[in-house]
């Protein structure tokens, strides 16, 4: 368990929703990143947030946003959603100043 | 910008045998280097972690790499594999420097044992 949570564990939807997903890092980290797996693409880097400010941006499409709140906990908003977002999305997290980042179990969205 | 290539999709080893995935990366200078295991369904768990120093380095469940850096490589090492080991294992490099510590990842290399 690397101590960092996501829900929903799964979520499946229709073309043209929006869902949320959330992400806790581990205690006491204040970086989250979000990361997208598809079979396609493979790992790709979405998007960090460093103490509730935005700090890198990846391959994120403009439907997609995130934001991290007070707390440090993490949601990544995708919108319009089509056939091709279907993909596990995974929150890591590490300290500050660290390399290493820590996944959490993901997040498997399917949109039918 | 930097690049990471897997080059074996799949690797296929008897219980017991020993183990080399590879790992080549693309980088005007030196990455942070990782591996991380994939098991199926699960999330990734870092196995093993190159920042500077000592070129082999030690990680969790008997796993090694060594960096190269004439080869621009990392290659992860287990000399006597577990039918446990059996995941997808993905080399992953970070800027070495304060541009940012996103995840770069390889495609990854699946791991079949065979009993």
């Amino acid at each position: 368990d690397s101590g960092v949570t996501q829900t929903p564990k799964h979520l499946i939807t229709a073309t043209g929703q929006r869902v949320t997903l959330r992400c806790s890092p581990r205690s006491g980290d204040l970086s989250v990143y979000w990361y997208q797996q598809s079979l396609d693409q493979g790992l790709q880097f979405l998007i960090q947030y460093y103490n509730g400010e935005e700090r890198a941006k990846g391959n994120i499409l403009e439907r997609f946003s995130a934001q991290q709140f007070p707390d440090l906990h993490s949601e990544l908003n995708l919108s319009s959603l089509e056939l091709g977002d279907s993909a596990l999305y995974f929150c890591a997290s590490n300290l500050a100043g660290g390399r290493e980042q820590y996944f959490g179990p993901g997040t498997r969205l399917t949109v039918t | 910008a930097q690049s990471v290539t897997q080059p074996d999709i799949h690797i296929t080893v008897s219980e017991g045998a020993s183990l080399e995935l590879r790992c080549n990366y693309s980088y005007g200078a030196t990455p942070y280097l990782f591996w991380y295991v994939q098991s199926p369904g699960q999330g990734l768990q870092l196995l093993l972690k190159y920042f500077s120093g000592d070129t082999l380095v030690q990680g969790i469940k008997g796993f090694e790499a060594e960096f190269k850096r004439s080869q621009s490589s990392f290659n992860l090492r287990k000399p006597s594999v577990h039918w446990s080991d059996a995941a997808e294992y993905f080399c992953a490099v970070a800027p070495g420097d304060n541009a940012g510590n996103m995840l770069t990842f390889g495609g990854g290399t699946r791991l079949m044992v065979k009993p």
